[in-house]
C-alpha cells in the first residue's frame, strides 16, 4: 500500500511569514495526526482528527497554528504568522481503527520547516 | 497525564555486540500499548517493536526484544546482533488502549553502532 504523503519536504521562511503543510494519508485510514518535532525531542501532537472532526487540539498554538481536513482525506496544516521557535519536523500520521480495536500508525517522512 | 521518559540521550555499540535502551512510562491505566520507534535521518518514524499491557509475554522481532516489567512501568529496548543500520534515534512511546488515542513521546536516545 502507498504510505503517508508529505510536502514540501523541506521550506524556509522569514519569521512573521505564513506557511502551510499538507498531508494525504493511507486511503481508508480514518484518523489523521500533526506531530512537531523539535530538534533534539521526541513529536508532540498538535491535532488529531477522526474523519474531518477533531478530536483533539489542546496542544495547537491556536493563535497561530489552523488545520483542517476537508472531505475526511487530506490535510493542510497553516501557520500564520510563523515564528522562530516554530523551526521543527512536522510529522504526520494515519491510523486505522474500527469500532474498539485499532490497528497501529503510518508516519510520513515529515517536512522540516526552518524560519530565519 | 503520562508520560515517557528515555535517560539515555546517546548510547553508541560495537558492531555484533547487544545494546539495551531504557525507558520508563508513568501512567494509571492498565489498558495501554507500548511502543520503540527507529527514526533515521530521512525522518520517517519507523515501528520496531509494539506491546500491549495486557500480554504477559514480552515481545520480540527478529533481534530485537523487550523487556516490560509492568509493576515497575519500565519497557527496555535490547537489539541483539547490532548492525550498521541501527544506526538511529530510537523513541519510547506510550498510548492509551481503545480505538481513539495518540502517541506519547520520549525524547529519543541517539544510538550508534561502530564497525
Amino acid at each position: 500500500e502507498a504510505g503517508v504523503a508529505q510536502s514540501p519536504r523541506y521550506k524556509i521562511i522569514e519569521k512573521r511569514q505564513s506557511v502551510a503543510f499538507w498531508c494525504n494519508p493511507i486511503s481508508g485510514h480514518a484518523t489523521l495526526y500533526w506531530y512537531q518535532q523539535i530538534l533534539g525531542q521526541g513529536p508532540k501532537l498538535l491535532i488529531q482528527f477522526q474523519n474531518n472532526g477533531v478530536v483533539d487540539d489542546s496542544q495547537l498554538p491556536k493563535d497561530r497554528f489552523s488545520a483542517e481536513r476537508l472531505k475526511g482525506v487530506d490535510s493542510t496544516l497553516k501557520i500564520q504568522p510563523a515564528k522562530l521557535e516554530d523551526s521543527a519536523v512536522y510529522l504526520c500520521a494515519s491510523s486505522l481503527a474500527t469500532g474498539v480495536l485499532w490497528y497501529g500508525y503510518t508516519f510520513g517522512s515529515g517536512t522540516r520547516l526552518t524560519v530565519v | 497525564a503520562q508520560t515517557v521518559t528515555q535517560s539515555q540521550p546517546e548510547m553508541s555499540v560495537q558492531e555484533a555486540e547487544t545494546v539495551t535502551l531504557s525507558c520508563t512510562y508513568d501512567t494509571s491505566e492498565n489498558n495501554y500499548y507500548l511502543f520503540w520507534y527507529k527514526q533515521p535521518p530521512s525522518r520517517q518514524m519507523i515501528l520496531v517493536i509494539r506491546q500491549e499491557a495486557y500480554k504477559q509475554q514480552n515481545a520480540t522481532e527478529n533481534r530485537f526484544s523487550v523487556n516490560f516489567q509492568k509493576a515497575a512501568k519500565s519497557f527496555s529496548l535490547k537489539i541483539s546482533d547490532s548492525q550498521l543500520g541501527d544506526t538511529a534515534m530510537y523513541f519510547c512511546a506510550f498510548r492509551h488502549g481503545g480505538s481513539q488515542g495518540n502517541l506519547i513521546f520520549g525524547k529519543g536516545t541517539k544510538l550508534s553502532v561502530k564497525p
